[in-house]
């Protein structure tokens, strides 16, 4: 089955700066790849996700990018705010198991001011 | 649309005693997911159901857990008998898998004590 490592799992940053987190995937046919945010003692929450025909995606601070070849992508936020505080998990999904997803271990981001 | 319903929200337990958590998933989602979430094993996925029919209980830990979907609208996880290391917080979530979106949308979870 799908494993997914996530890495680092524990990540402090300082107000404004980027924050990077780093996942791989093992099976080449995952086809799609959410990130979730989850604040201290509340639910996850999807903030993007990627499809496996593209690239890169943006939404705001956020960006997600994906290397099929490497079977790794990464969630990307810049000028971070201590609001960003919270765990981001990522996640992948494959055709051959419809709605499963497999998620990595979660990386605790702390944003200092 | 109220999003995905579970109840109770905490549950404190005695060890040996029956626990069923409940959820209710958003209207018109025909996917349903339990997950356990603790720190030392983060989030794992216990069972999905779609329409209603159980996909992959893989994830359940032991014959002590069960869980049914007897209709779009309901689900259930029973653990019998709990014991402590069941104390984690339980995740109910749904999704409506297309060709645009396959948004999984968790419930605000029932935090479990076994004592």
């Amino acid at each position: 089955g799908e494993n997914v490592e996530q890495h680092p799992s524990t990540l402090s940053v300082q107000e404004g700066d980027s924050a990077v987190i780093k996942c791989t995937y093992s099976d080449s046919a995952s086809n799609y790849f959410p990130w979730y945010k989850q604040e201290l003692g509340k639910r996850p929450q999807l903030i993007i996700d990627i499809r496996s025909n593209v690239g890169e995606k943006k939404d705001q601070r956020i960006a997600v990018t994906l290397n099929k070849t490497a079977k790794h992508f990464s969630l990307h936020i810049t000028e971070t705010q201590p609001e960003d505080s919270a765990v981001y998990f990522c996640a992948a999904r494959n055709t051959g198991t419809a709605s499963k997803l497999t998620f990595g271990t979660g990386t605790r981001l702390q944003v200092t001011l | 649309d109220a999003g995905v319903i579970q109840s109770p929200r905490h549950e404190v337990t005695e060890m040996g005693q029956e626990v069923t958590l409940r959820c209710k998933p958003i209207s018109g989602h025909n996917s349903l997911f339990w997950y356990r979430q603790t720190m030392m094993r983060g989030l794992e996925l216990l069972i999905y159901f779609n329409n209603n029919v159980p996909i992959d209980d893989s994830g359940m830990p032991e014959d002590r857990f069960s869980a049914k979907m007897p209709n779009a609208s309901f689900s259930t996880l029973k653990i019998q008998p709990s014991e402590p290391r069941d104390s984690a917080v339980y995740f109910c979530a749904s999704s409506f898998p297309s060709g645009r979106t396959d948004t999984q949308y968790f419930g605000p979870g029932t935090r479990l004590t076994v004592l």
